[in-house]
């Protein structure tokens, strides 16, 4: 069944260290793929999105993703972390716009 | 100038009513959708919408039903509401495009009590 999985429902990271979330995706073909973000009480913005070429693309905020097609997986990266970036992480496929379940992001001063 | 917006932000209303969320965007994009953000943040698509054709989620109730006055509009009608109808709706739009990706809105909370 085609499906998109974030394993991590919670991650915790203090300010300053390097960050990875995970995204897995399960498609016949590859899909275009994207990393959105909400803040609380916000809309979901977009991070950054890969369809072709490049398998790391580099997104707003600092973000960057790596495309493995060997591992199906979109892992969403960002060297140093800020306070600011404490959000609801979701990776998407779109086929048909499919979201992950998200993973929460808390920062530690 | 907001790219997408929703109103209202916020609606609480009693089980059994009929409500409306509306929903515009000034991009010019070509297709508008509506998600439902359950409580644990899961993302559903419920409707996209063209000027070409309306696909539906067939897993949502026919009491919600959209309305597109014209391409920049995307209103939500809810009908009857139930109490598993609270959430956070959202309403997007993109290009016809694809790899465009999605511009959302900010997002209407529903409380149905």
């Amino acid at each position: 069944a085609q499906s998109v999985t974030q394993p991590d429902i919670h991650i915790t990271v203090s300010e300053g260290a390097s960050l990875e979330l995970r995204c897995n995706y399960s498609y016949g073909a590859t899909p275009y793929l994207f990393w959105y973000v909400q803040s609380p009480g916000q809309g979901l913005q977009l991070l950054l999105k890969y369809f072709s070429g490049d398998t790391l693309v580099q997104g707003i905020k600092g973000f960057e993703a790596e495309f493995k097609r060997s591992q199906s997986s979109f892992n969403l990266r960002k060297p140093s972390v800020h306070w600011s970036d404490a959000a609801e992480y979701f990776c998407a496929v779109e086929r048909d716009m499919r979201f992950g379940a998200g993973t929460r992001l808390t920062v530690k001063p | 100038d907001t790219a997408v917006s929703q109103t209202p932000k916020y609606l609480v209303t009693q089980m059994g009513n009929d409500k409306s969320i509306k929903c515009e965007q000034n991009l010019g994009h070509d297709t508008m959708y509506w998600y439902k953000q359950d409580s644990k943040k899961f993302l559903k698509i419920m409707f996209s919408y063209n000027n070409k054709e309306l696909i539906i989620n067939e897993t949502v109730p026919n009491r919600f039903s959209p309305k597109s006055p014209d391409k920049a509009h995307l209103n939500l009608h809810i009908n009857s509401l139930e109490l598993g109808d609270s959430a956070v709706y959202f309403c997007a739009s993109s290009q016809d495009v694809e790899g465009y990706g999605y511009t959302f809105g900010s997002g209407t909370r529903l409380t149905v009590v």
